[in-house]
């Protein structure tokens, strides 16, 4: 089925582990993006693609990196997992900037002990 | 430092009555997105605004651009209308939106 997935959808893992997440959209979006979403704040941006190999920062983007070597896929990493970096994270994509909806995958609730 | 209030935080109302959501931001826009996340945590676009007025079935939103504030209603409510309204917007520079903490709303039966 066309729309944008992400997998796993639950993770459990230990501090100081790496761990990716990973996210895939079938419309071939230009943009795609990573949210956290924590208690008190709101989606909070960790880091955006324009297109393949185009990423760029957002709002927290320290202990992650990113990589986009196709269209359809963003995964996220975290190269060294800490407390403060359970959350749940949100995959989005757009079209193109000129259309700016975005559309969500459904999360992936991780959780760093 | 967030850019984007919503008000109230949590709203409960009675089925059938009408409901607005309010959201104020501090920075000129280029388009405001409502977005409703229900228990399920799933994200789902309501509607994207750059001026006017937008509506969709039981779902209205405005936006006064000069008042940088953009309200949402729902007419007569329903129990399934429960979820989490998120208000982002897009500034004039820049590529990323900034969200809302968002408004959690009850409709009982």
């Amino acid at each position: 089925d066309a729309g944008i997935t992400q997998s796993p959808r639950y993770k459990i893992t230990e501090t100081g582990r790496q761990v990716t997440l990973m996210c895939h959209q079938t419309w071939s979006h230009s943009y795609m993006f990573w949210y956290r979403q924590d208690l008190g704040h709101g989606l909070r941006l960790i880091y955006y693609s324009a297109a393949a190999d185009i990423t760029d920062k957002g709002e927290v983007p320290d202990g992650y990196v990113v990589s986009r070597s196709k269209t359809e896929n963003f995964p996220l990493t975290l190269e060294s997992a800490t407390r403060s970096q359970t959350s749940v994270y949100f995959c989005a994509s757009s079209g193109t900037v000129s259309s700016y909806e975005q559309y969500f995958g459904p999360g992936t609730r991780l959780t760093v002990t | 430092k967030n850019e984007v209030e919503q008000s109230p935080q949590n709203l409960t109302a009675q089925e059938g009555e009408f409901i607005t959501i309010n959201c104020s931001y501090s920075v000129g826009i280029s388009a405001l997105h409502w977005l409703q996340q229900h228990p399920g945590g799933g994200i789902v676009s309501l509607f994207m605004l750059s001026s006017g007025k937008k509506k969709h079935g039981r779902l209205i939103a405005t936006i006064n651009i000069q008042e940088k504030h953009s309200s949402l209603h729902i007419t007569a409510s329903h129990p399934r209308d429960s979820a989490v309204y998120i208000c982002a917007v897009r500034p004039n520079t820049g590529n990323q939106f900034y969200f809302g903490t968002g408004t959690s709303l009850t409709v009982i039966p």
